[in-house]
């Protein structure tokens, strides 16, 4: 049983479009919200994290916004370019040093 | 990779038959994990360590085991291989920090 549920699937989207992942949880001792790109290949990579006490968080064209109340958070991917089309992964941190996936968003950007 | 390293990067085996997959890594990171990528699932922990010597169950840990008699190496074998273990491994390390960074994977396949 999935703890944090991911979607869509997949997305196309317009280069310079905004790209738009939804993740929800139910366990409230997870206290980290990271966000993960991956790349054919390639293993994950950490993009953007944020902490419950923060309502939203921004990185360049990459944004997280997260709702603690409805246990909910997302990414937004602004200006979305051909080299961001890739699969995103959000995941959930708690104090037992594991991570929690969503099951993954595969993002095209077509220019 | 973060100074991760994992061996095989492919292999193809027969049902039945033992396999063993090997992560290193070179930055003496004290949590070691080892996950599996499934299309629909995303990755889902199979086992971790949190020292020499010291390891516990993830969510998906049966037909799987794992040793770790060094700081830098972490075995996951399978002591019988099934179809249903082709998949896409990953190795992750972590100072415990909530960061966790990926080894580039290896592809398995179980005829």
């Amino acid at each position: 049983q999935q703890q944090v549920k991911q979607s869509p699937q997949s997305l196309i989207v317009q280069k310079g479009g905004i790209s738009i992942i939804n993740c929800a949880y139910e366990n409230t001792a997870f206290d980290y919200f990271p966000w993960y790109q991956q790349f054919p290949g390639k293993g994950p990579a950490l993009l953007i994290a944020i902490r419950p006490d923060v309502s939203e968080k921004k990185e360049g064209r990459f944004t997280i916004s997260f709702n603690k109340s409805a246990k909910q958070f997302s990414l937004h991917i602004m200006d979305s370019q051909p080299g961001d089309s890739a699969t995103y992964f959000c995941a959930a941190y708690s104090n037992d040093y594991k991570l929690s996936f969503g099951a993954g968003t595969t993002v095209t950007v077509r220019a | 990779d973060a100074g991760i390293t994992q061996s095989p990067r492919h292999k193809v085996t027969e049902t039945g038959t033992p396999v063993t997959l090997r992560c290193h890594q070179t930055e003496n990171h004290r949590y070691m994990y080892w996950y599996r990528q499934d299309p629909g699932h995303g990755l889902r922990l199979i086992h971790y360590s949190y020292g020499v010597k010291d390891t516990d169950k993830g969510e998906v840990s049966d037909g799987y085991s794992v040793s770790r008699s060094k700081t830098e190496d972490f075995l996951l074998t399978l002591e019988s291989a099934t179809s249903s273990q082709t998949s896409v491994y990953f190795c992750a390390i972590s100072l415990g920090d909530n960061e966790q960074f990926f080894g580039p994977g290896t592809r398995l396949t179980v005829l």
